[in-house]
């Protein structure tokens, strides 16, 4: 069984520029999640779909960071524009449903931002 | 959201067994315990949960606390590939937070050759 997908595996660029993650989950699994993991910390939830619809989107920064799931199956996280802050790797992880124990997690994007 | 303690590194030896402790004292009675690990660049991965008894898999073993205020997740023999970092999470199973896993910052492992 195919893993969760997610690209590119690195991004480097400058502050107010803007960056696009990309994440394909693994097949049938309709619940799907970023998290943003700063170094040294815990992966922290940033939105999560249930099919297309969002579930939770209270720790996603708005003014800046955007997401979509449009045909319920990848997705794609926006930033515009980048603040050094958001230095950070970008984590995508997918499971069955939102009430389904077990989530997995994608290898992630390494955003570095000058 | 209820909360984990963790100590923040642990040292193993390797084919040794490793006690990873967890305490959540404030655990209410919808509230499963969770491990996840994360390998050096690469994303958390599921390691076991439980509610109330002890559970075990092909990957380790939890032991909970009687009272649910602690729990332990055991390696039975650590390999170098166990060198991660290991989360503890509570995870409510009635639906509030919507299910979502909340981590700490975890115990990093080390096993020494």
């Amino acid at each position: 069984e195919a893993g969760v997908a997610q690209s590119p595996r690195y991004k480097i660029i400058e502050k107010r520029q803007s960056v696009a993650f990309w994440c394909n989950p693994i097949s049938g699994h309709a619940t799907l999640y970023w998290y943003q993991q700063i170094l040294g910390q815990g992966p922290k939830l940033l939105i999560q779909f249930q099919n297309n619809g969002v579930v939770d989107d209270s720790q996603l920064p708005k003014d800046r960071f955007s997401a979509e799931r449009l045909k319920g199956v990848d997705s794609t996280l926006k930033i515009q524009p980048a603040k050094l802050e958001d230095s950070a790797v970008y984590l995508c992880a997918s499971s069955l449903s939102f009430s389904t124990d077990t989530q997995y997690f994608g290898p992630g994007t390494r955003l570095t931002v000058l | 959201d209820a909360k984990t303690t963790q100590p923040n590194s642990m040292e193993s030896n390797e084919e040794e067994p490793v006690h990873l402790p967890c305490n959540h004292s404030t655990i209410s009675g919808t509230d499963y315990i969770h491990w996840y690990r994360q390998l050096p660049s690469q994303g958390p991965e599921y390691v076991i949960h439980g509610l109330t008894s002890n559970v075990n898999n092909r990957m380790a073993s939890l032991a909970i606390a009687e009272d649910r205020k602690s729990s332990t997740l055991i390696l039975h023999r650590a390999t170098l590939r166990d060198a991660a970092v290991y989360y503890c999470i509570l995870r409510d199973a009635s639906g509030g937070s919507n299910y979502k896993l909340t981590f700490g910052k975890g115990t990093l492992l080390t096993v020494n050759p």
